[in-house]
């Protein structure tokens, strides 16, 4: 199992430009998850999905955007980019979610708005 | 609302032991999770603690007290390679903020 991957790793973007952060899993989860974690901070919230068609805001969503229409795919939109959404990003997956349920993280996009 | 502090940095040496704290203050409080995040990495499960107590995994043993709400995790036995930034993250009953994180609390373990 590959477990949660994220594509890119890294990317610069100018303002204003758009792009999409991909996040994928293999563990047949429902839950995913997208945070975000700048320095010295926790990771927010910015949304989340509860199983394929629906997604709900977190406690960050402006400036953002996702789909999920399938189980294992939830991408993260990006339409006109700030310098305030340099971050790093996580995507997440869990089985059920419980406040109790283990979530499992990817390995992060390291984004740069200039 | 709800707040949770952990210290910013720490640093300890090799072989001995290391105890981070963990405060909070949540509504809906549905047990405390550990994770380890080396640099530039994701997050990784270390524990998870709903009732009071001490729970033990090998070198790395977590405590709650939720009358207190307080949690600490242990590392007995220091090794290098766990110079890594530690959180503390609260598991909440309702609401979609299921999960809520400290800002971290950076390791560095020296020779």
């Amino acid at each position: 199992n590959a477990g949660v991957t994220q594509t890119p790793k890294f990317r610069i973007l100018k303002i204003g430009q758009s792009m999409t952060l991909q996040c994928t899993q293999d563990m047949n989860h429902n839950y995913m998850y997208w945070y975000r974690q700048d320095p010295g901070m926790g990771l927010k919230l910015i949304y989340y999905s509860v199983g394929a068609g629906i997604t709900d805001k977190g406690e960050v969503p402006n400036g953002y955007n996702v789909s999920r229409s399938t189980t294992e795919d939830f991408p993260l939109r990006l339409e006109l980019a700030a310098p305030s959404q340099t971050s790093v990003y996580f995507c997440a997956s869990s089985y059920a979610g419980t406040s109790t349920d283990t979530q499992y993280f990817g390995p992060g996009t390291r984004l740069t708005v200039l | 609302g709800q707040n949770i502090d952990q210290p910013t940095e720490m640093t300890a040496t090799e072989g001995a032991i290391v105890q981070i704290n963990c405060t909070y203050q949540t509504s809906g409080f549905n047990g405390l999770f550990w994770y380890q995040q080396h640099a530039g990495e994701a997050p990784t499960f270390l524990s998870y603690n709903v009732l009071d107590g001490l729970e033990e995994k090998g070198r790395f043993s977590s405590f709650l007290s939720r009358s207190k709400g307080y949690s600490y995790l242990l590392l007995k036995e220091l090794q290098m390679k766990d110079s890594a930034s530690y959180l503390c993250a609260v598991g909440r009953l309702g609401g979609y903020n299921k999960l809520i994180f400290g800002a971290g609390t950076r390791l560095a373990v020296h020779p």
